[in-house]
């Protein structure tokens, strides 16, 4: 079965640093997202991407966080000054269209920030 | 808060046992899928039915859901050690276009 791709699987960062997590999406889905996952917590949303641009995004997405698919095959999620309350699991998924596909879930990048 | 919930939060069986796992939600939806993640790993998609089905089966796996009580449920059958995880459900809602996770039951089995 096709398969999500994320890199790196952990990453260590000093607050206030930036990060891009890296996402390789299945080759034709059209449609991207970020989630996350606290320890312990709920998975929660945090953006939607079609057609390059951001089609949703949730009240965690603010202003340091940022997206983009710069070749047409990554999916690149960037946080400009990294908080300890980013520390998460951070998961990429795609799917071919919206309402009625199943949505393929990355392996996630586990993001600690000290 | 339109997430899901699911019951019981923590489960504990026998192999063999079947263990089921139940979802409930608060708006109108296209599609609720189910997913198994093993512990600090990925979310695996497991089964997805829309909101005109009312049964899907996949293997040892059945899904309900019941559109009027805003609910589904998730079986497993003859349970093995291997099934030891959390299961998430997700809702996709008639508008916008992400889909919202429940807080995951973790069922343990035991072998």
């Amino acid at each position: 079965e096709p398969e999500v791709t994320q890199t790196p699987s952990h990453q260590v960062t000093q607050m206030g640093q930036e990060v891009i997590l890296r996402c390789v999406p299945i080759s034709n889905h059209l449609y991207f997202y970020w989630y996350r996952q606290i320890l312990g917590q709920k998975v929660e949303f945090l953006v939607s991407f079609y057609n390059n641009e951001i089609s949703e995004k949730s009240e965690i997405f603010d202003d340091q966080f940022s997206v983009e698919r710069p070749d047409g095959s990554n999916f690149t999620l960037k946080i400009r000054s990294t908080k300890l309350e980013d520390s998460a699991m951070y998961f990429c998924a795609s799917e071919t269209e919206y309402s009625f596909a199943k949505a393929f879930f990355g392996q996630g990048t586990r993001l600690t920030v000290v | 808060s339109q997430q899901g919930e699911e019951d019981p939060q923590a489960l504990s069986i026998q192999e063999g046992e079947n263990a089921t796992m139940n979802c409930s939600y608060k708006t109108s939806i296209n599609n609720l899928q189910w997913y198994r993640q093993n512990s600090g790993r990925g979310l695996v998609h497991l089964i997805l039915i829309r909101s005109n089905e009312r049964e899907k089966h996949s293997g040892r796996l059945r899904v309900t859901l019941d559109t009027s009580k805003k609910s589904s449920s998730l079986l497993i059958t003859a349970s093995r050690a291997a099934d030891t995880a959390s299961y998430f459900c997700a809702t996709r809602q008639t508008r916008g276009n992400q889909f919202y996770f429940g807080t995951g039951t973790s069922l343990t089995v035991i072998p």
